[in-house]
C-alpha cells in the first residue's frame, strides 16, 4: 500500500523569504502522479502544483516549484517570495496512474504560517 | 465553469437522524469519490464510483452509503449518523481513476451531536 509522509506538522516563514516543505512517499509502482494541495482557512482544496513521475524535469508554477527525487521517493515543495496569502495547510498527495481505486493518498499536512 | 458542487456546506444534526450530502459535477466525469478530513489524519477516501451504477468501498466506508444513478450526481448517505462521523467531507471527480486532474468540491462541515 502507498503511504505519504509529511514530517513537518508546522512551519513558519517571514514574508518575502523562501520555505521548503518536505514530503516522502512509499510505493512499488512506477507510474503515478504527485500533488501539492493548499487548504486556506476557507477549507477549499486548491491544487498548487503537480508532477508526473515519468517526467524528470521538476514542475514549476510561478513562485512554487518542486524537487522531485524519484529514486529517493521525495517530493518537496519550495515557495519563493512567500506572501501572507500563502498561509494555509499544505498537503502532499499521491495518485496511482493505473490503480483501480483512483484515490488520492494524502499526507497529514503541514501548517504554514507566513509572518509579516 | 467546470465545477463540483456540494450541499449543504454546513450541517449540524443529532445522532441517528438520516442525512444526505449531495454532490454534483458538470464536467461529464466518469469517476467520482468522497473523502473525509479529520485533524491530524489528512483526507481519506470513503467511497468511489467508476461510472453510473458502479460504486465501491474506499478506505473508511463504515457508516456510509452512496449511489450513482446519474453520471453527474454522487450523494453520500449517512443512515444513522454518530458523533465519530463529525468531519469535513469532500466530493471529488475526474475523467477516470487514473487521471492527472481531479476536481474537489468546496467541502461540507458536518457536526453530529
Amino acid at each position: 500500500a502507498q503511504t505519504v509522509t509529511q514530517s513537518q506538522p508546522e512551519m513558519s516563514v517571514q514574508e518575502a523569504e523562501t520555505v521548503t516543505l518536505s514530503c516522502t512517499y512509499d510505493t512499488s509502482e512506477n507510474n503515478y502522479y504527485l500533488f501539492w494541495y493548499k487548504q486556506p482557512p476557507s477549507r477549499q482544496m486548491i491544487l498548487v502544483i503537480r508532477q508526473e513521475a515519468y517526467k524528470q524535469q521538476n514542475a514549476t508554477e510561478n513562485r512554487f516549484s518542486v524537487n522531485f527525487q524519484k529514486a529517493a521517493k521525495s517530493f518537496s515543495l519550495k515557495i519563493s517570495d512567500s506572501q501572507l496569502g500563502d498561509t494555509a495547510m499544505y498537503f502532499c498527495a499521491f495518485r496511482s496512474r493505473g490503480g483501480s481505486q483512483g484515490n488520492l493518498i494524502f499526507g497529514k499536512g503541514t501548517k504554514l504560517s507566513v509572518k509579516p | 465553469e467546470a465545477q463540483v458542487t456540494q450541499n449543504p456546506r454546513y450541517l449540524i444534526t443529532v445522532t441517528g437522524k438520516k442525512l444526505t450530502v449531495t454532490c454534483s459535477q458538470n464536467m461529464n466525469h466518469e469517476y467520482m469519490s468522497w473523502y473525509r478530513q479529520d485533524p491530524g489524519l489528512g483526507l481519506r477516501q470513503i467511497y468511489y464510483s467508476m461510472n453510473v451504477e458502479v460504486t465501491d468501498k474506499g478506505d473508511v466506508p463504515e457508516g456510509y452509503k452512496v449511489s450513482r444513478k446519474e453520471k453527474r450526481n454522487f450523494p453520500l448517505i449517512l443512515e444513522s449518523p454518530s458523533p465519530n462521523q463529525t468531519s469535513l467531507y469532500f466530493c471529488a471527480s475526474s475523467w477516470s481513476a487514473g487521471s492527472y486532474e481531479q476536481y474537489f468540491g468546496p467541502g461540507t462541515r458536518l457536526t453530529v451531536t
